[in-house]
């Protein structure tokens, strides 16, 4: 089975600039997940998905990051303008609703820096 | 709101050497609790997990107990080997959506 696909791996950046990171996740998972790691810090949840439906974005910061999930399969996740803040590894995990645990199954993420 | 606390690392241990990394939470209602690995240049993977109070999660030699009355689930290792060096995770989910994860302790193993 594959695991969670993201791209790009590595993505350097001026300040102000955009970014977009995709991820298609396990096959079959409705529920995906886009995470910012902080070198130093666990992952800090922005958004779930259940299918195509937003189920909590309360602390993605909506005046510069939006992402979308179109056909509730893959995913991506744009930054306009990127601060100095933002640099970070954005992981994206998926799971299955069949599991009630809800285990998370996690993509290799995308380092950001932001110059 | 929920929250982990970790013991800070790095934990630094000889091969064969106990291993004990302390995890407490703060959460209502009655969380599901996680121990996630980052193994050095890999992405997070499930190491193991707990649903209810007094359930012991076990994989790989590692072991946590979910104890509601000190609201903790440590994670332990009778011995460790180098290859256990990684970043290691707790985290809980409630019944709501969101699950929150601690800061993280880095375990370095040597030979």
């Amino acid at each position: 089975e594959a695991g969670v696909a993201q791209s790009p791996r590595y993505k350097i950046i001026e300040k102000r600039q955009s970014v977009a990171f995709w991820c298609n996740p396990i096959s079959g998972h409705a529920t995906l997940y886009w995470y910012q790691q902080i070198l130093g810090q666990g992952p800090k949840l922005l958004i779930q998905f259940q299918n195509n439906g937003v189920v909590d974005d309360s602390q993605l910061p909506k005046d510069r990051f939006s992402a979308e999930r179109l056909k509730g399969v893959d995913s991506t996740l744009k930054i306009q303008p990127a601060k100095l803040e933002d640099s970070a590894v954005y992981l994206c995990a998926s799971s299955s609703i069949r599991d009630r645990t809800d285990t998370q199954y996690f993509g290799p993420g995308t380092r950001l820096t932001v110059l | 709101g929920d929250s982990v606390t970790q013991m800070e690392g790095p934990v630094t241990l000889s091969e064969e050497a106990f291993l004990t990394i302390n995890c407490t939470y703060t959460a209502t209602g009655y969380p599901s609790l996680f121990w996630y690995v980052q193994y050095p240049g890999e992405g997070l993977q499930l190491l193991l997990k707990a649903t209810k109070a007094d359930d012991k999660g076990s994989n790989k030699g590692f072991e946590a107990t979910y104890r509601k009355e000190t609201t903790s689930f440590h994670l332990e290792k009778g011995s460790v080997q180098v290859s256990d060096s990684a970043v290691y995770f707790c985290a809980l989910k409630t019944g709501g959506f969101k699950t929150i994860f601690g800061a993280g302790t880095r375990l370095f193993v040597k030979a």
